[in-house]
């Protein structure tokens, strides 16, 4: 399996801040890389595909880049709904895999 | 508008097996994937599998393979997931959701169901 590393697994952020996180693929996955955000008690919602498709309905301060094995996720002015758990997900192979996981937590 | 509405929360007995659903509406069954994912308490996403809407292929993550049944009924355009040999961790919150590959050519889960907790413990 294609394992995911996100980093930080942990972030502390004021609202209005910039926020980047990383996610890094044990191989290369092309732009097969997407982004949820899930909120305490909630289902995932799907924010980034294709690594930088800005899901519908998905605000236009999230933004996503890379292609290969490096991937981002920004945020590029923190709101209060933002302080979520962020997961990557590559779909390159048919077996997909998940990253561990981000939590953004109020600074 | 899209909806995946998953069955109720149930609580099992190492060694059962339990048979999830997940009803969809909104738009045609058929020209979308199912996935399965699973997120055991305080943990992450782990993907379980997915299933062709169109014809029935199936592919399951290694970890849970041979232990897992995904199947679909496209007469009442609802998945399936029947998971056997229950441990306790198994205990997790199961999601249903809608897998873009056989349409959008890439694939990504664009609707979620609200889950459903299965609990194993003797």
């Amino acid at each position: 399996d294609i394992q995911m590393t996100q980093s930080p697994s942990s972030l502390s952020a004021s609202i209005g801040d910039r926020v980047t996180i990383t996610c890094r693929a044990s191989q290369t996955i092309s732009q097969y890389l997407n982004w949820y955000q899930q909120r305490p008690g909630e289902a995932p919602k799907l924010l980034i595909f294709g690594a930088s498709g800005l899901q519908s309905g998905a605000p236009s301060r999230f933004s996503g880049s890379g292609s290969g094995t490096d991937f981002t996720l920004t945020i590029s002015s923190l709101q209060p709904e933002d302080f979520a758990t962020y997961y990557c997900q590559q779909t390159y192979s048919p077996r997909y895999t998940f990253g561990r996981g981000t939590k953004l937590e109020i600074k | 508008q899209v909806q995946l509405v998953q069955s109720g929360a149930v609580l099992k007995r190492p060694g059962a097996s339990v048979r999830l659903s997940c009803k969809a509406s909104g738009y045609t069954f058929t020209t979308y994937g199912i996935s399965w994912v699973r997120q055991a308490p305080g943990q992450g996403l782990e993907w379980l599998g997915w299933i062709s809407t169109f014809n029935g292929n199936t592919l399951y993550a290694l970890n849970v393979q041979g232990r897992v049944t995904m199947t679909t009924d496209t007469s009442t355009s609802t998945a399936y997931l029947e998971l056997r040999g229950l441990r306790s961790d198994d205990t997790a919150i199961y999601y249903c959701a809608r897998d873009s590959k056989m349409t959008k050519g890439m694939a990504f889960f664009d609707d979620w169901g609200q889950g459903t907790l299965v609990s194993v413990s003797s």
